[in-house]
């Protein structure tokens, strides 16, 4: 199946400083989507991208579509202490058939902010 | 509010034991999903119905079932045959599969 490397696992940063994770696939995907779960509770939708080469922001947080297909950015600017939590990504699509839409998931990147 | 519910928030299941975890959504969703998160770990399909009264087998269905018999629920059963059920269980839905799926809050079920 298909495999999702996402880095870093874990990161302890500063209040202020920017941050920037990554995955990366053995295969192509045609839709990348980055999630936050806090502890305990299900994953917020942070950001989605359908097109290789986009760039789309939300708020301080700006995520990327590799022109290759197979990785995605994610960037955290002036990070508070309410960014602390789990960030996925997960990447869909890539081969026809039955359960081309379903979804694979990174591991997981688990940010500290240190106040 | 619109949104996705579980529940149980916790549950306990006693060895041979089959367990319901309940998902609804009232977001008007036709695809719906089950997830199960295990610690430092991502997230594996268990079970996924694009549409009422249909359902498709995920990366590791063995030891759960599921049904569809509305739109707005579908409900999980972990049933005695899944020989490690503890860990989170994330239920997701869609307006389609092509659309990014949101997710509920969780059940997280233990073994006594």
């Amino acid at each position: 199946g298909q495999q999702l490397n996402q880095s870093p696992q874990s990161m302890f940063i500063q209040e202020g400083e920017d941050v920037s994770m990554n995955c990366t696939s053995s295969s192509i995907f045609n839709t990348w989507l980055w999630y936050k779960q806090d502890p305990g509770e299900g994953p917020v939708l942070l950001i989605a991208l359908y097109k290789a080469g986009e760039l789309t922001s939300n708020g301080r947080l700006t995520a990327q579509f590799g022109i290759t297909r197979k990785d995605s950015f994610l960037n955290i600017s002036a990070s508070i202490p309410s960014d602390v939590g789990i960030y996925f990504c997960a990447g869909r699509g890539g081969n026809s058939g039955a359960g081309s839409y379903q979804l694979t998931f990174g591991k997981g990147t688990k940010l500290s902010v240190i106040p | 509010d619109g949104g996705i519910t579980q529940s149980p928030k916790y549950l306990f299941r006693k060895e041979g034991q089959n367990v319901t975890l309940s998902c609804e959504q009232n977001l008007n969703h036709d695809a719906m999903y089950w997830y199960r998160q295990d610690p430092g770990q991502g997230l594996r399909l268990i079970y996924y119905s694009q549409i009422v009264n249909d359902f498709q087998k995920g990366d590791i269905a063995e030891g759960y079932s599921v049904s569809r018999e509305k739109k707005e629920s579908f409900p999980l059963t972990v049933t005695s045959a899944q020989k490690n059920p503890t860990a989170f269980y994330l239920c997701a839905s869609a307006k389609s599969e092509e659309q990014p799926q949101h997710f509920g809050d969780g059940t997280r079920l233990s073994i006594l």
